[in-house]
């Protein structure tokens, strides 16, 4: 196991439309987390998992978007019926929880049309 | 809430020499965590630095090292002897209270030979 892993690394859609993107996490690590990055931006962050738990949500998780770890391995984000403020690159990161080091996949960076 | 604030968009700094990067930041918690993570062109976040707020003794990582003054919360990052792979974008974060980070608009760093 190499580290992080996230699919695809580029997404194109059309406005509306749905997509989905993968987490696979480092094997050992319990804990999951999304963060978006906007250009010039730092990350923030949208959510985590601990195990197959969802035990955070931040507000910038609206209801077009929804995070699953079923079994608690990878991990789904979904946005329904994207729009153009969607464009981003988002970040998967998995850690042994905190303090411990969150280590971050390469991202998927999404563009909507 | 947690608030990061990193005031330099863009550093440069000539190979071989030191460079300092500020990062001041905001909690209302007693214990947290703070960290450096560096962003290379195209590649994933990885860590660079981290620091326990409770530790009064200034974290180092060989060329990489902090200046933490807890009481202006203030948590810089002096790289020496740079070299051209630190050429990147750096952001500093915070933990504490939740186990995301809070991150700042980063500093892009440019070493020049």
């Amino acid at each position: 196991d190499t580290g992080v892993s996230q699919n695809p690394r580029h997404k194109i859609t059309k406005r509306g439309q749905n997509v989905t993107f993968r987490c696979d996490p480092i094997s050992e690590h319990n804990r999951l987390y999304w963060y978006r990055q906007t250009l010039g931006q730092g990350p923030e962050f949208l959510t985590y998992f601990q195990n197959e738990a969802q035990l955070e949500k931040s507000r910038l998780l609206s209801d077009r978007f929804s995070a699953e770890r079923p079994k608690g391995s990878f991990s789904t984000l979904e946005i329904q019926r994207t729009e153009q403020g969607d464009s981003a690159m988002y970040l998967c990161a998995s850690s042994l929880g905190a303090p411990n080091e969150q280590f971050f996949g390469p991202g998927t960076r999404l563009t909507v049309l | 809430a947690q608030t990061v604030t990193q005031s330099q968009p863009e550093m440069s700094v000539q190979e071989a020499e030191t460079v300092t990067l500020s990062c001041t930041y905001d909690t209302s918690e007693s214990d947290y965590y703070l960290f450096w993570y560096k962003q290379p062109p195209s590649r994933q976040m990885i860590l660079v630095i981290r620091q326990e707020a409770y530790k009064q003794q200034n974290a180092t990582e060989n060329r990489f090292s902090v200046n933490f003054q807890k009481a202006a919360k203030s948590f810089s990052l002096k790289i020496s002897d740079s070299q051209l792979g630190d050429a990147a974008m750096y952001f500093c974060a915070s933990q504490g209270g939740s186990e995301k980070l809070v991150f700042g608009k980063g500093t892009k760093l440019t070493v020049n030979p």
